[in-house]
């Protein structure tokens, strides 16, 4: 089972605030967030392992609710370089990977 | 190598053809994965190795996809008799313990 994730498409101007989220209908182990922009293969953002805190650099950081089986990463500021599209990839247990649809983030200037 | 490779980078094949596409990961990744992504669509899990135990193969689509690691090390994934909706782009990635995954570049396949 694939995580859902929300919004699908969300189109921002330079220095907006955006919030993606990712949840689960299982317990999960890890969240990992990647970014691909268009033509290339994702990139890997950061990793939030069940019992860890909030991680983040820079203006992008993310958050995992074990209760709710949830993840939300956010974009604070945006910038021309943020825009691609975000996926979350849960673990239910180590190595069992799985990728929502992805949400798709433009940022105008 | 510095990253993963994957070859072809682009592979043209008629209808009813086999292919074979190629991954090459990290050194010392033990885990690699197979993932699919159909235009504008997300990662689409087919396949996930693991050292040597028995691969999970819970995500390929039909029999007529297969896929081998040899030693541990590349990865070969096969597409029998291919279909127009096979078209896509096939993307690996390696993975070292609890850590990333490095994706390939990936091979888009397209099937005339």
């Amino acid at each position: 089972q694939q995580p859902v994730q929300s919004p699908q498409a969300v189109i921002l101007r330079e220095g907006e605030d955006a919030v993606i989220n990712c949840s689960s209908s299982k317990a999960l182990y890890s969240v990992h967030w990647y970014r691909q922009k268009h033509g290339e293969a994702p990139v890997f953002l950061m990793i939030l392992l069940k019992g860890g805190e909030q991680k983040g650099h820079e203006k992008i950081s993310a958050s995992f609710n074990e209760k709710k089986q949830q993840s939300s990463l956010y974009l604070t500021a945006s910038q021309l370089s943020y825009s691609g599209t975000y996926f979350c990839g849960t673990e239910w247990f180590r190595d069992d990977m799985r990728f929502g649809a992805g949400t798709r983030l433009t940022v105008k200037p | 190598g510095a990253g993963v490779s994957q070859s072809p980078s682009n592979k043209v094949t008629e209808k009813g053809k086999d292919v074979e596409l190629r991954c090459d990961p990290i050194s010392g990744h033990t885990a690699l994965y197979w993932y699919r992504q159909s235009l504008g669509q997300g990662l689409e899990f087919l396949i996930y190795f693991q050292g040597n135990s028995a691969p999970d193969k819970s995500g390929l689509p039909s029999d007529r996809f297969s896929a081998e690691r040899t030693g541990g090390s590349v990865s070969t994934l096969t597409i029998q008799r291919t279909q127009q909706e096979d078209s896509a782009v096939y993307l690996c990635a390696g993975r070292a313990g609890l850590r990333t995954q490095y994706f390939g570049p990936g091979t888009r396949l397209t099937v005339l």
